[in-house]
């Protein structure tokens, strides 16, 4: 079975140019995280989909960033502007989340790391 | 922000000891994980204990979980130089509506010499 596929893995961009972040979550899997992870360095949340809908992204900058998960599936994370300190590896996730389970495992993507120059 | 701190940041042994790091946290957890990442296969789940448990084995891994004083231990028993990698702590945060909001620590780098 595939894991969960990310896209570019590499990006290097100037400062104020906008870029995109795709993500493929394992088939089936009904809730997708999108995580930074600055160098040094564990991941931290920026934001988390039940299906379509976004249940948490208070930990998303919202000023700039931007995420959606159109059909439940794939997802896109979007900066506009980048700044030098967006720079950080962009991690997905996703889970098969079951009603009343006490823990569902995340997987994760190898991630795109991006520079900023 | 993190949620718990990891010690010692690095750690450095010899094939076939033993490598402990622990994880400290701040908040009541419903779980508490531990992951591995290398350059070559990414962020991957070792294991994971509940709030209710204190200890948990899997194959050369034993996770102790002390709830009192909010802090886990990972023990990695005859360590291969295939070990080498960054280990984090994560907690599944209790206060929460939902599980799965994970909270990592900031990593220990584990190094196995050959």
């Amino acid at each position: 079975e595939a894991g969960v596929v990310q896209s570019p893995r590499y990006k290097i961009i100037e400062k104020k140019q906008p870029v995109a972040f795709w993500c493929n979550p394992i088939s089936g899997h009904n809730t997708l995280y999108w995580y930074r992870q600055n160098l040094g360095q564990g991941p931290e949340l920026l934001i988390r989909y039940e299906n379509e809908e976004a249940v948490d992204d208070s930990q998303l900058p919202k000023d700039r960033f931007s995420a959606e998960r159109l059909k439940g599936v794939d997802s896109t994370l979007k900066i506009q502007p980048a700044e030098l300190g967006d720079s950080a590896v962009y991690l997905c996730a996703s889970s098969l989340d079951r009603q009343g389970a006490v823990y569902n495992e995340q997987f994760f993507g190898p991630g795109t790391r991006l520079t900023v120059l | 922000s993190q949620q718990g701190e990891e010690d010692p940041q690095a750690l450095s042994i010899q094939e076939g000891e033993n490598a402990t790091m622990n994880c400290s946290y701040k908040t009541s957890i419903n779980n508490l994980q531990w992951y591995r990442q290398n350059s070559g296969r990414g962020l991957v789940h070792l294991i994971l204990i509940r709030s209710n448990e204190r200890e948990k084995h899997s194959g050369r891994l034993r996770v102790t979980l002390d709830t009192s004083k909010k802090s886990s231990s990972l023990l990695i028993t005859a360590s291969r130089a295939a070990d080498t990698a960054s280990y984090f702590c994560a907690t599944d945060y209790a206060g929460g509506t939902s599980y799965g909001k994970l909270t990592f620590g900031q990593g220990t780098i584990l190094t196995v010499h050959p």
